[in-house]
């Protein structure tokens, strides 16, 4: 299967603390990408990164790719309430995008 | 706003209603796709256009649904004779040229069948 599976399904920590969600895949890849969900909304991209990058940076999110363990890790930094949502992994197969179920994130204050 | 629009946002109908969704893209993306997102789950892929021409369609598409880029820049998804299970979030997104390039996603629109 080209989906990704994405861990935990659901996370609640502090404002302020980092959070750490995981993402396996079985298939090959060209790219991983991960979006953000808030709730009831469309999905709104965060990272890209490539199979040949092992780290790539964006503000306070910061992405890994394993692709010899077929995983890809999103951390985010001195959460904020507003960071609460869900977060998806999403490989490309061929044109469209296959996801995750997501990690459901709450931020609590 | 030159984000991807889509209309309506919410729709509700009765079960053997027809259904039509619009999805305006960004207008220099040549490349338009429509998902489903059912409640707990993720996107799914439902098709995909590049210019007018529908490249490839689901399984998930029954022969209930069509969809249609006729001038190569807004979409409509239309669903006939809808069920209960059509309930959902139909989500259209747009990318550019480049395959692998990153999707820019609509606010979706909610689908609820009575």
């Amino acid at each position: 299967s080209q989906q990704g599976e994405e861990d935990p399904q659901a996370l609640s920590i502090q404002e302020g603390e980092n959070a750490t969600m995981n993402c396996s895949y079985k298939t090959s890849i060209n790219n991983l990408q991960w979006y953000r969900q808030n709730s009831g909304r469309g999905l709104v991209h965060l990272i890209l990164i490539r199979s040949n990058e092992r780290e790539k940076h964006s503000g306070r999110l910061r992405v890994t790719l394993d692709t010899s363990k077929k995983s890809s890790s999103l951390l985010i930094t001195a959460s904020r309430a507003a960071d609460t949502a869900s977060y998806f992994c999403s490989l490309q197969g061929a044109q469209k995008l296959v996801f995750g179920q997501g990690t459901r994130l709450t931020i609590n204050p | 706003d030159t984000g991807v629009s889509q209309d309506p946002r919410h729709k509700i109908t009765k079960r053997g209603q027809n259904v039509t969704f619009r999805c305006d893209p960004i207008s220099e993306h040549n490349r338009l796709y429509w998902y489903r997102q059912t409640l707990g789950q993720g996107p799914e892929f439902l098709t995909y256009f590049q210019n007018e021409a529908q490249l490839e369609k689901s399984r998930l598409l029954s022969d209930r649904f069509s969809a249609e880029r006729p001038k190569g820049s807004f979409s409509t998804l239309e669903i006939q004779r809808t069920e209960q299970g059509d309930s959902a979030m139909y989500l259209c997104a747009s990318s550019p040229r480049l395959a692998g390039e990153t999707q820019y996603f609509g606010p979706g629109t909610r689908l609820l069948v009575l």
